[in-house]
């Protein structure tokens, strides 16, 4: 296991509520992602980090936000939940920084379904 | 734009029957290709880096080769335990590690 930890593993919401996941990591690395993935669709980019309050936007960030206040933590939320953010969100880190090409190893995933 | 594609969407094998997944990208500038397997309720799992064209790699039952426009995933001899949905993924130079990935291509291995 690359020590990765989402919570909650599952998540049933209705819409217009907020929701927030967590990401927590025991390897230290310094780069965080967050990804959903869809059916019919590839792993697409919400937001990613590359160090403590650094973050920045990916693919598919409308509705989303991020927060990163400790090396370990990653926090997604989603500030007014909608059914169109149905989905599975997976978390993922990488080493990146100390060697260019290194692969993202992701977590087991959070099950988000918007009511 | 970069993009990757992958097919079949799904392919089905007897066991022991070897064959290969395509996946073929359009990056502008190649730091790595990726492999990863992923199992149902679970998050990708990563298996191998191709950085240039030419380079292989194995574990296993599995090889990945590189060209420039495509990698292929050989599976030989398949066990019914490397039945997952295959993804493939590429990083682009001056990215910040995140990688583009292909929608995948579900195998199963029947007995």
């Amino acid at each position: 296991d690359a020590g990765i930890t989402q919570s909650p593993r599952h998540k049933v919401t209705e819409t217009g509520t907020p929701v927030t996941l967590r990401c927590h990591q025991t390897e230290n690395h310094r780069y965080m992602y967050w990804y959903r993935q869809d059916p019919g669709h590839g792993l697409r980019l919400i937001h990613y980090s590359y160090g403590v309050k650094d973050t920045d936007k990916g693919e598919v960030s409308d509705g989303y936000s991020v927060s990163r206040s400790k090396t370990e933590d990653f926090l997604l939320t989603l500030e007014s939940a909608t059914s169109s953010q149905t989905s599975v969100y997976f978390c993922a880190i990488s080493a990146q920084g100390s060697s260019y090409n290194s692969p993202l190893h992701f977590g087991n995933g959070t099950r988000l379904t918007v009511t | 734009e970069d993009q990757v594609t992958q097919s079949p969407e799904a392919l089905r094998l007897q066991e022991g029957e070897s064959s290969s997944l395509n996946c073929s990208y359009t990056v502008s500038g190649l730091r790595g290709l990726f492999w990863y397997r992923q199992d149902p309720g679970k998050g990708p799992e990563f298996l191998f880096t191709l950085y240039s064209a030419g380079e292989e790699k194995e574990k296993e039952r599995l090889k990945a080769t590189l060209t420039k426009k495509e990698s292929f995933l050989h599976i030989t001899a398949p066990k019914p335990e490397d039945s997952a949905t295959y993804l493939c993924a590429v990083q682009a130079r001056g990215s910040q590690g995140n990688l583009i990935f292909g929608k995948g291509t579900k195998l199963s291995v029947k007995p």
